[in-house]
């Protein structure tokens, strides 16, 4: 049971447009999100976060949007660079500090 | 930011030996670690939780007895592979949470496992 679902594997933009990667839920007890990236051979790391109280937080390149009555999230990365190329990871966080992670976009960003 | 220390970073073996990966969280405290695994093209899966001076909680379908895990101190974790196989092969990571920054995870650097 995939309770965190990252529908789109792969996703390619030109370098300077916007990326956007998007993220689905199911369990409305998660309360908190985080976007990761990740090279080959690397653990991931952190990129951004949102808390179930807004709908929108933003950290220079990078926008994570939060849709509560959707189930939905997605992270605007704009302009897109050839160094973001990576698999970028969606996690929702609940009651039980149990982080459950998506199951990766890959972006490749065109130069 | 916070670092965490993941060693080593490549190991290969034998099949029946047994691998320990160390997770050290370098600047700060480390209430509770992660330890997990990752197949090619799929998604992180949690394999346990550790919480420093107790037994780890286990997901459902990990072996505990393969899959050891010590969490010694609030700064060091370890997952002993014992009596490694070929289908251990995988990529393993481990993470950390911070007493202080409660919602972030800090991800070591990964070990790719190679049992031969």
């Amino acid at each position: 049971d995939q309770q965190v679902k990252q529908n789109s594997p792969s996703l390619s933009v030109q370098e300077g447009r916007i990326s956007i990667l998007n993220c689905d839920y199911t369990n409305s007890m998660f309360d908190y999100f985080l976007w990761y990236k990740k090279y080959p051979a690397e653990g991931p790391t952190f990129l951004i976060s949102i808390s179930s109280i807004k709908d929108k937080n933003e950290d220079g390149r990078f926008t994570v949007f939060l849709n509560k009555s959707a189930k939905h999230l997605s992270l605007h990365i704009v302009p897109s660079q050839p160094g973001d190329s990576a698999v970028y990871f969606c996690a929702a966080l609940g009651g039980t500090y149990k982080y459950i992670f998506g199951t990766g976009t890959r972006l490749k960003v065109l130069a | 930011g916070a670092v965490v220390s993941q060693h080593p970073s490549r190991v290969i073996c034998k099949s029946g030996t047994s691998v320990k990966i160390e997770c050290r969280s370098l600047d700060f405290q480390a209430t509770t670690m992660f330890w997990y695994r990752q197949f090619p093209k799929k998604s992180l899966m949690l394999m346990a939780t550790s919480n420093e001076g107790s037994k780890a909680t286990y997901e459902q379908g990990v072996e505990k007895d393969k899959f050891l895990i010590n969490h010694a101190s609030l700064t060091l974790s370890t997952l002993t592979v014992t009596s490694a196989h070929p289908e251990d092969s995988s990529f393993y990571i481990c993470s950390a949470r911070s007493a202080v920054a409660n919602e972030k995870l800090f991800f070591g650097s990964g070990t790719q496992l190679s049992v031969l």
